[in-house]
């Protein structure tokens, strides 16, 4: 099984669209859970961390299942700019791996 | 706004030849990290660097790879002979002590073609 798995969509929307991605993560020991952003042929980048009650920054909301093992990334009234890849990623505890899932692509189109 | 940078941004290098790949970190930053993603593919650890010594590492990262910090500001990433399977982007990233936000600021990247 992947330490981090994401479906790799593409996932085509409308703007004003909600899209949501789902991630998986096979290590249970994992504590720290983030969503980054990338564009095309460029560096990753933070959009959100992920905590235990859920969480939300405008637009975005970010839930975590420890039971379950499964991380989301829900985005309501998607833009043209939303239009990247939505990286899942995951760090042990007490470790300094960060894993990154193979990220989900997402197209928005006006 | 500190960012990390990263040099050269594309390299071309022939099968066989040593590369180093540069990246100065943001100044208070404490871990470092190399990772590499072949195009296409997914982002992928290839080690983790701490107190001046690899805390951890890959099975990607086998004895043809090693990184330095020579100098309290650059962290390096030296590939002794490449291979083809080397060609991708390597991104250099840095986080603070804080462990618990675990936030990594990424390079822009370095992009190794290897022919």
């Amino acid at each position: 099984r992947k330490e981090v798995e994401q479906d790799p969509g593409p996932f085509n929307v409308p703007e004003g669209a909600t899209v949501a991605f789902n991630c998986t993560y096979s290590n249970s020991a994992s504590q720290s859970f983030f969503w980054y952003r990338q564009d095309c042929r460029k560096e990753p980048k933070l959009l959100m961390s992920v905590y235990s009650s859920g969480n939300e920054d405008g637009r975005f909301t970010a839930q975590l299942n420890r039971a379950s093992q499964y991380i989301s990334l829900l985005i309501r009234d998607s833009k043209l700019s939303d239009s990247a890849t939505y990286l899942c990623v995951v760090k042990k505890g007490g470790g300094f791996k960060t894993i990154f899932g193979a990220g989900t692509r997402l197209f928005v189109k006006a | 706004e500190p960012e990390v940078t990263q040099t050269p941004s594309h390299q071309v290098t022939q099968m066989g030849q040593e590369v180093i790949l540069r990246c100065v970190p943001i100044s208070n930053h404490l871990y470092f990290y190399w990772y590499r993603q072949i195009l296409g593919q997914k982002v992928e650890f290839l080690v983790s660097f701490y107190n001046n010594e690899i805390s951890e590492k890959s099975e990607i990262f086998d004895d043809q790879f090693s990184v330095e910090r020579p100098d309290g500001s650059n962290f390096t990433l030296k590939i002794r002979s490449t291979k083809l399977e080397d060609s991708a982007m390597y991104f250099c990233a840095s986080r603070d002590l804080d462990l618990s936000t675990g936030e990594l600021f990424f390079g822009e990247g370095s992009r190794l073609t290897v022919l």
